[in-house]
């Protein structure tokens, strides 16, 4: 079964726009990932929160993690044509030896 | 540092015909990870290593074989390619698997007729 579902599955906003994607979860986990994928290349990673955080701060990303409603999100502000990308979230699953990850949101920043 | 490479980056092979493709890594890290992505499915893992000399089962193990004799190296092998086995493979590392980031090469496209 799916460990993180990403929401929705695709966006698409105008330039300069904040973009808010979202990613619950099943089990309690010890921290959870977003990456980035461009088309056509490898994912690229972009933060990483901690079960004992609730929010991470990294230039235009802002992410949050609530451990009670089993969900995260991702904010970036103020969008530009090239954060035009796949954006997935993944878990550690396994005994925290792997990752598992969503299918991903399709996010388009029109110029 | 290279990072993350693989070797090829595009491959046409005929059903039943075999490959390796090559993960390498630079950062010394101990756990490596093969992916497949396909449209729809997202990331799916097929095997992945903890160490030097270690192989585990992921998600879609079914047709592909793994091995890791060094620790910077991690093949993925086919043996009898089918049209189902046609996807976009990703390689990855991370130091301390899932408690840290993981490390993506660029991919190979392997296309099965």
């Amino acid at each position: 079964s799916q460990q993180g579902e990403e929401d929705p599955q695709a966006l698409s906003i105008q330039e300069g726009e904040n973009a808010t994607m979202n990613c619950s979860y099943k089990t309690s986990i010890n921290n959870l990932q977003w990456y980035r994928q461009n088309s056509g290349r490898g994912l690229v990673h972009l933060i990483l929160i901690r079960s004992n955080e609730r929010e991470k701060h990294s230039g235009r990303l802002r992410v949050t993690l609530d451990t009670s409603k089993k969900s995260s999100s991702l904010l970036i502000t103020a969008s530009r044509a090239a954060d035009t990308a796949s954006y997935f979230c993944a878990t550690p699953t396994g005994a925290n030896s792997k990752l598992t990850f969503g299918k991903g949101i399709t996010l388009s920043v029109r110029p | 540092n290279a990072g993350v490479t693989q070797t090829p980056k595009f491959r046409v092979l005929k059903t039943g015909q075999s490959m390796t493709l090559l993960c390498a890594q630079d950062m010394n890290h101990e756990y490596m990870y093969w992916y497949r992505q396909d449209p729809g499915m997202g990331l799916r893992l097929i095997h992945y290593s903890v160490g030097e000399g270690t192989t585990a089962k992921g998600e879609v193990p079914d047709g592909y074989n793994v091995s890791r004799l060094k620790k910077q190296n991690f093949l993925l092998g086919l043996e009898s390619a089918a049209p189902s086995q046609t996807s976009v493979y990703f390689c990855a590392s991370s130091f301390e698997g899932g408690y840290n980031e993981q490390f993506f090469g660029p991919g190979t496209r392997l296309t099965v007729l």
